[in-house]
């Protein structure tokens, strides 16, 4: 069973900046694992985000950016706003046709 | 614009089939694109269920390959899944979603949601 880890929760100040990482229990994260990300409020679905590690999905301000750091995928969100505060969701392309999510990171701006 | 809705039973018997539709409008589900089922339990993270192409290909998450059925049916514009047999762990929002592909490949992520519906299993 593969286990994508994100942090439980993080913490921002508005105008700050944060970044989320998503680390492979077993392994390194790399491009080959095609990283996306997902922004999901209460009561919503998920809004996509990023995918292909660092490509903005259409209508994402440029405020967030995903990169690869160091043995995970990142995505940082520059100038924090309010309406940031979300869960957000890294998923991983494991190959075969099978993806992991994992499980969520829980954002503040406070 | 692509736009995706969920339809099914809202409440499941323990042990009966939890199935749901997908319509497709926007978009024909005979493209290049694979069509999937992603879950969240009421408070908790998401789930990959699984994919199907318009072909009849399909892929599963491994957790849930021995109770997953999924299918296509071209002529509706709509994909499906079952899940037998379903068990109270399996009370979820249930989102269909299209992984985008094209005829260089997939980029591997979902890029467009449903709204979502709730299937509670429960006697």
């Amino acid at each position: 069973q593969t286990v994508v880890t994100q942090e439980p929760s993080f913490s921002v100040s508005p105008g700050g900046t944060v970044t989320l990482t998503c680390a492979l229990a077993s392994d390194s994260v790399s491009t080959d694992h095609y990283p996306n990300w997902y922004q999901q409020t209460p009561g919503q679905p998920p809004r996509t985000l990023i995918y292909n590690t660092d490509t903005r999905s259409s209508g994402v301000p440029d405020r967030f950016s995903g990169s690869i750091l160091g043995n995970r995928a990142a995505l940082t969100i520059t100038g924090a706003q309010a309406d940031d505060e979300a869960d957000y969701y890294c998923v991983l392309y494991m190959g075969g046709g099978i993806y992991v999510f994992g499980g969520g990171t829980k954002l503040t701006v406070l | 614009q692509v736009q995706l809705q969920e339809s099914g039973p809202g409440l499941v018997k323990p042990s009966g089939t939890l199935s749901l539709t997908c319509t497709v409008s926007g978009d024909s589900i005979t493209t290049t694109h694979w069509w999937s089922w992603v879950r969240q339990p009421p408070g908790k993270g998401l789930e990959y269920i699984g994919e199907v192409h318009h072909g009849g290909r399909t892929n599963y998450n491994p957790s849930l390959r021995s109770r997953v059925t999924m299918s296509v049916d071209n002529s509706r514009n709509q994909f499906s899944l079952n899940l037998s047999p379903a068990t109270a762990a399996d009370t979820a929002i249930y989102y269909c979603t299209r992984i985008s592909c094209s005829g260089g490949g997939c980029l591997y992520y979902f890029d467009s949601w449903g709204q979502g519906s709730l299937v509670t299993v429960s006697s």
